[in-house]
């Protein structure tokens, strides 16, 4: 049982390219999430899942794209990349209130 | 989301409780309280979560005041790998709470050897 499966784990880009997060898990949540943490601060959400085939604007969308076409995978994707968008990006996945989520060990993403 | 609040920063010696507080007064009474901790560059951790009675796993306990406008985390006996960031958060118990988890700045705990 692995729980929350990112990758990848690193990733430098250059600003302007684009790239693809995978969150995957193997705990058949209905409910899946993509966090930013920025040095010092808390976490922020960028989209959400509520079921396959669904998505959700969460709190700072904008530039990202994302897309759940399978129940255990959520993909977070970064059109053009900004140096804006360097951050740690989480995934986490649950069952909804009131049960906990499950948190992905995280992409740390720089972007030059 | 009723809000929270929560000391930035707090010692324990190793060995002995961590007692971590949070007040939420304006908490409504469909809403949980959930607990989160997040070691050093590691994705959070689900601790521990409550409506009205207090609650006990094995990772920690979970005091809830009576009028439910505050709680403490109890960590009873505290190590070297609870030093982390813990966070406080309230989410309403109604509508799956599909909208995810509202995280705050928490409280980083450090243990002291």
């Amino acid at each position: 049982n692995a729980g929350v499966t990112q990758t990848p784990k690193f990733r430098v880009l250059k600003t302007g390219q684009s790239m693809t997060l995978l969150c995957a898990q193997d705990m058949n949540h209905e409910y899946m999430y993509w966090y930013r943490q920025d040095p010092g601060m808390g976490l922020r959400l960028i989209h959400y899942s509520v079921g396959e085939g669904t998505t959700a604007k969460g709190e700072v969308p904008d530039g990202y794209n994302v897309s759940r076409l399978k129940k255990q995978n959520f993909l977070l994707g970064l059109e053009s990349a900004a140096p804006s968008q360097t951050s740690v990006y989480f995934c986490a996945s649950g069952r909804g209130t009131p049960h906990g989520y499950t948190f992905g060990s995280g992409t740390r993403l720089t972007v030059v | 989301d009723a809000k929270t609040t929560q000391p930035p920063s707090m010692d324990c010696a190793e060995g002995r409780a961590a007692n971590l507080p949070c007040n939420h007064s304006t908490i409504s009474g469909n809403e949980y309280v959930y607990w989160y901790r997040q070691i050093h560059s590691q994705g959070p951790q689900y601790i521990i979560h409550g409506l009205k009675n207090n609650e006990t796993n094995e990772m920690a306990s979970l005091i809830i005041t009576e009028d439910r406008k505050s709680s403490t985390l109890i960590l009873p006996h505290a190590t070297l790998r609870d030093t982390a960031v813990y966070y406080c958060i309230v989410r309403v118990a109604s509508g799956g709470g599909a909208d995810g988890l509202t995280f705050g700045k928490g409280t980083h705990l450090i243990i002291q050897p």
